[in-house]
């Protein structure tokens, strides 16, 4: 079945560092990915997606490309603020079944 | 404003009792979803639907049950068989069908349910 694994957290960086989560998935045909945000008390919100091989999906400064031979969707952001700090869902959905969730990497920025 | 719209917030529930956290949505999506999240871990599938009339259990369907009776709401009981239910559950909700396969899933802001 379909599976996403995500790198274990939690992650710590001072401010303006560069953030890197590593996801890698298995799927059995051409799914979707996504990365979801969840900041504290809260629900889930989508940050960005991309939809096939070689797509790149950014959003407020993340970016994450769809690596088919790699089978990878890391999520990258260049210089990271004190208010990303938030736990990173990586997902997949596969011909429109439910969305399959990595297990979520907590990332704590340090001022 | 379209949305999905969890309720109560916060939950409390004695030993014993069952409770229905209620989810709406306006967002016309035939698929909603019931997740549980406990502290520091990932999402875990409760129940789904895809259609009104018809849900499925999803990885943890034991001692929770689900309804849905109109393509907008699907409220979640858990009821007493449930051993160990504080936890924050979240409700969501997607397109289905052909012209969903890119499509993401909609998050409510979750309910946290706690046993006293």
């Amino acid at each position: 079945g379909d599976s996403v694994t995500q790198m274990e957290g939690p992650v710590t960086l001072s401010e303006e560092a560069f953030l890197t989560i590593n996801c890698t998935y298995t799927a059995t045909g051409y799914p979707s990915l996504f990365w979801y945000v969840q900041y504290p008390g809260e629900g889930l919100q989508l940050l960005l997606k991309a939809t096939k091989a070689d797509d790149k999906g950014s959003n407020k400064g993340f970016e994450a490309t769809y690596r088919k031979e790699t089978t990878s969707f890391h999520l990258e952001k260049g210089s990271v603020q004190v208010s990303d700090s938030a736990v990173y869902f990586c997902a997949l959905r596969e011909a429109a079944r439910q969305l399959t969730f990595g297990s979520g990497t907590q990332l704590t920025v340090l001022p | 404003d379209g949305g999905i719209t969890q309720s109560p917030k916060y939950l409390f529930r004695k030993e014993g009792q069952n409770v229905t956290l209620s989810c709406e949505q306006n967002l016309n999506h035939d698929a909603m979803y019931w997740y549980r999240q406990d502290p520091g871990q990932g999402l875990r599938l409760i129940y789904y639907s895809q259609i009104v009339n018809d849900f499925q259990k999803g990885d943890i369907a034991e001692g929770y049950s689900v309804s849905r009776e109109k393509k907008e709401s699907f409220p979640l009981t858990v009821t007493s068989a449930q051993k160990n239910p504080t936890a924050f559950y979240l409700c969501a909700s997607s397109p289905q069908g052909r012209g969903a396969m890119n499509t993401e899933a909609f998050f409510g802001q979750g309910t946290r349910l706690t046993v006293v």
